[in-house]
């Protein structure tokens, strides 16, 4: 039984480039949520996904968006990608847009130079 | 806004000695606290959890214990292995906010053999 997937591992961007990940959630999950983890910090939310639709958001700017498609997988875009945007990126899904027991992947590491 | 702080950030025991972690939180909406292990490089697992309507929580040599009036929550590790060395996160969260886990700062405990 295969945990959340994502993908790319590791990624390097410049300033004001555009990045997409992307997250399979573990299997018999329906619900996508995104957490940004900086270094030595706890991660923190972005925003979850479920029914394709985005139900909560955290404080991050439009420049952060998302997606969720039917196969419950989704992805997570950055636009004009700033210096201060260089973290982990973290999936974690659950089932039935509930806030308990979200099962992590091992995330992305995004640097941007 | 909501807050979760943990303390301490690092803490280092001998092995078989025991390890408390102690965060509070802002929002007494709050009825979700999970604790998350994250060892260097991987996914947060979480290890235990609790609802406001219940106390404590035991799960073989992990406790989690509760108190909503003074909006405390406590991780107790008995009887510490080294393979407990990880950094450990607290979380706090709403029901009707989805998948949005407000998490501490982190601890880094260190099991010293």
């Amino acid at each position: 039984d295969a945990g959340v997937t994502q993908s790319p591992t590791h990624l390097i961007k410049t300033r004001g480039q555009q990045v997409t990940l992307r997250c399979s959630p573990k299997s018999g999950h329906d619900t996508v949520s995104w957490y940004q983890q900086a270094l030595g910090q706890g991660p923190q939310f972005i925003f979850q996904y479920y029914e394709e639709e985005e139900r909560q958001r955290g404080n991050f700017p439009d420049r952060f968006s998302g997606h969720q498609f039917p196969n419950y997988s989704s992805e997570l875009n950055v636009n004009a990608l700033l210096l201060g945007d260089s973290a982990l990126y973290l999936c974690a899904s659950s089932w039935g847009a509930t806030n308990e027991k979200l099962f992590f992947g091992s995330g992305t590491q995004l640097s941007v130079l | 806004g909501e807050n979760v702080e943990q303390h301490p950030s690092t803490l280092s025991v001998q092995e078989g000695d025991s390890a408390v972690i102690k965060c509070t939180y802002s929002d007494s909406a709050s009825n979700y606290f999970p604790w998350y292990k994250q060892e260097l490089g991987k996914r947060p697992q979480l290890i235990i959890d609790i609802r406001s309507n219940v106390g404590e929580k035991k799960d073989q040599r992990i406790a989690v214990t509760l108190n909503k009036t003074a909006k405390h929550f406590s991780l107790h590790i008995t009887e510490t292995q080294p393979e407990d060395s990880a950094v450990y996160f607290c979380a706090a969260s709403i029901d009707n906010q989805g998948g949005k886990l407000i998490f501490g700062q982190g601890t880094e405990l260190s099991v010293k053999p």
